[in-house]
């Protein structure tokens, strides 16, 4: 799988929009682009996924570039239960995903 | 109703005993999958499984192998462990669809001493 590259981590203000950005320069035509974000002591959870087009859905907003050679996850409101781990995955099989060290979004009130 | 879940959630043992933890998802998934997060919070994938097919990483160690009863199970076992072991380990499924999402247990921490 192509690799990505996130931030170490972020900080946000509680009910402000949350940008989080991820590099993959080496992405190929059929891989797509997961987000998933771990909170503390819990397992991941999954967020959205794309592959061309922008995606919404209850959760949060994903941006791709024309080019898909970054993305960007929009959460339109922070709140202080979205301080999590955010990790930015390329797959052509949902079935093996290869987390990287994904970024640390922070919260404060 | 928890979607998947995992005992134990905390497994303290000695080096070179064998252990294992189960994992049951009510899903209704075909594909059932474990990962490994190390003390610096790394996540690998260990094993991908359905009824038609295991996927083993590579750098798994034979030491460690899934056991599915049924569609709806997929526990671990480990046999000899080493200290290098002590890590949380989280079961997930999904359908067999190349680009569901995945669901993910709790996670069950192990440590080896």
């Amino acid at each position: 799988d192509a690799k990505t590259t996130q931030p170490n981590s972020m900080e946000s203000n509680e009910e402000e929009p949350v940008h989080l950005p991820c590099n993959h320069s080496t992405i190929s035509g059929t891989d797509y682009i997961h987000w998933y974000r771990q909170l503390p002591s819990q397992g991941p959870e999954y967020v959205i996924h794309g592959l061309t087009s922008n995606v919404n859905n209850r959760m949060a907003s994903l941006a791709i570039a024309e080019d898909r050679k970054s993305s960007t996850l929009i959460l339109h409101r922070a709140t202080l239960r979205d301080a999590a781990v955010y990790y930015c995955i390329l797959t052509q099989s949902g079935n093996m995903l290869t987390f990287g060290g994904g970024t640390r979004l922070m919260v404060k009130p | 109703d928890t979607a998947v879940s995992q005992t134990p959630k905390y497994l303290v043992t000695q080096m070179g005993n064998d252990k294992s933890i189960k994992c049951e998802q009510n899903l209704g998934h075909d594909t059932m999958y474990w990962y490994k997060q190390d003390s610096k919070k790394f996540l690998k994938i260990m094993f991908s499984y359905n009824n038609k097919e295991l996927i083993i990483n590579e750098t798994v160690p034979n030491r460690f192998s899934p056991k599915s009863p049924d569609k709806a199970h997929l526990n671990l076992h480990i046999n000899s462990l080493e200290l290098g072991d002590s890590a949380v380990y989280f079961c997930a499924s999904s359908r067999w669809d190349s680009y569901n999402e995945q669901f993910f247990g709790p996670g069950t921490r192990l440590t080896v001493l």
